[in-house]
């Protein structure tokens, strides 16, 4: 247990669909980090927020959408995905945007149909 | 682009063995740090080293640094079933300020 959840931790979805992802860590960390890990590619980084700001957007299509309410939560809003974005979508948290150690939490797989 | 390989891709051995792992990276970094992820979960810290550091130990991990020839490698002694892992390298350059992971090396250790 890092004391970083994610929720739901498997989500089936139609390429219609518009659902999100949660993730709530519990360390008072300042920086939370969104990533992308598909079967046989590294960890991708897809956002980074620090004191609720997003500070880094590595590119992601705009069918990923961040939301930082506060420093303890993070939400990705999900909508008209496509099979290709399939895969495991990790949270994690540090204790600011130092990138010393990060905890990560357990995952939401991601299946689009 | 990727910054960190490990090497090799899969490894196996029997419990009690050591495990070696390396990564190799391409630029200059502000430190490199070792990850484990247990099947389909999340990653787990292990260690971090320092660019101006050449040697670590935690327990039974053992990581250490060639600046010079851009390469770390894992010791896992006297390895445990428990330790059947993903194990990844991530390193942070000054320029990039995130981290940066590489492929990983599955690590399966036989009872």
């Amino acid at each position: 247990e890092t004391g970083v959840t994610q929720t739901p931790r498997h989500l089936v979805m139609g390429m219609t669909n518009k659902k999100s992802l949660k993730c709530e860590q519990h360390l008072g960390h300042n920086a939370m980090y969104w990533y992308k890990q598909s079967a046989k590619k590294p960890l991708e980084l897809m956002f980074v927020y620090s004191l609720e700001e997003r500070v880094e957007n590595n590119s992601v299509p705009s069918r990923f959408s961040p939301e930082c309410p506060n420093s303890s939560h993070l939400f990705l809003h999900l909508h008209t995905l496509q099979p290709e974005d399939s895969a495991l979508y990790l949270c994690a948290s540090s204790q600011t945007e130092s990138y010393n150690e990060q905890f990560f939490g357990p995952g939401t797989r991601l299946t689009v149909l | 682009s990727q910054q960190g390989e490990e090497d090799p891709q899969a490894l196996s051995i029997q419990e009690g063995e050591n495990a070696t792992m390396n990564c190799s990276y391409k630029t200059s970094i502000n430190n490199l740090q070792w990850y484990r992820q247990n099947s389909g979960r999340g990653l787990v810290h292990l260690i971090l080293i320092r660019s101006n550091e050449r040697e670590k130990h935690s327990g039974r991990l053992r990581v250490t640094l060639d600046t010079s020839k851009k390469s770390s490698s894992l010791l896992i002694t006297a390895s445990r079933a428990a330790d059947t892992a993903s194990y990844f390298c991530a390193t942070v350059t000054g320029s990039a300020r995130q981290l940066t992971f590489g492929s990983g090396t599955q690590l399966t250790v036989l009872p």
